[in-house]
């Protein structure tokens, strides 16, 4: 079984600057999740993406967008970087739940960004 | 409010201590609950779910789950050096998505 991955594991990018980070789910799970995690503080939900569309989005500005594949691997891109989008950038694969007992999310081991 | 709030570390234990943390949550529609453990500039891992309100044992851990208090908790038996580590609680509602929020984290360290 393979796990939930993504790329780059680190990437240094300047203030206005565009970036792409991707994640291939683990296999058997149709549903991605990305995450962002600041220095000390818990992962805080972007967005969700199920069937190539997104179906939920957290606190973040249209300019954090992202896409899922047929084959359910997902991008995340954010435009215009600012400071304050240095962090660690997760990506979850999970299991669509098909009520109210979800599945657990299984993590991507990160991708570092940082914006100078 | 936060939605998923932790005790705040860091925690200290000795070696072979029960480590004991806490969680509770503001939605009454959370219905699935994850504990996960970060090591320091990892990814979160899966400890245990839990779903139903009472205990879950799973070799030295043990989560809780109390639902009328909205009140959910990990002890950690026989501690570890390994287990020093960041424990992130989570939450789940079944919206038109599956939601996942998670609280800030509380820092255990297990001292030798």
């Amino acid at each position: 079984e393979t796990g939930v991955t993504q790329s780059p594991t680190h990437l240094i990018k300047t203030r206005g600057q565009q970036v792409t980070l991707r994640c291939s789910s683990q296999s058997g799970h149709n549903t991605v999740s990305w995450y962002q995690q600041a220095l000390g503080q818990g992962p805080q939900f972007i967005f969700q993406y199920y069937r190539e569309e997104e179906n939920g989005r957290g606190n973040f500005p249209p300019r954090f967008s992202g896409l899922q594949f047929p084959n359910y691997s997902s991008e995340l891109n954010v435009n215009a970087l600012e400071l304050d989008d240095s962090a660690l950038y997760l990506c979850a694969s999970s299991r669509a739940g098909t009520g109210p007992l979800q599945p657990p999310l299984h993590f991507g081991n990160g991708t570092r960004l940082t914006v100078t | 409010q936060k939605e998923v709030e932790q005790n705040s570390g860091p925690l200290s234990v000795p070696e072979g201590a029960i480590a004991s943390l806490n969680c509770t949550y503001s939605d009454r529609g959370s219905q699935s609950f994850f504990w996960y453990r970060q090591y320091s500039g990892k990814s979160p891992e899966l400890i245990m779910s839990i779903y139903s309100n009472g205990d879950k044992e799973d070799g030295r851990f043990t989560a809780q789950l109390n639902k009328a208090s909205q009140y959910v908790s990990l002890l950690i038996r026989d501690s570890q050096p390994s287990d020093s580590a960041t424990y992130l609680c989570a939450g789940a509602v079944w919206t038109s998505y599956d939601k996942v929020i998670f609280g800030p984290g509380t820092s255990l360290s297990v001292i030798p």
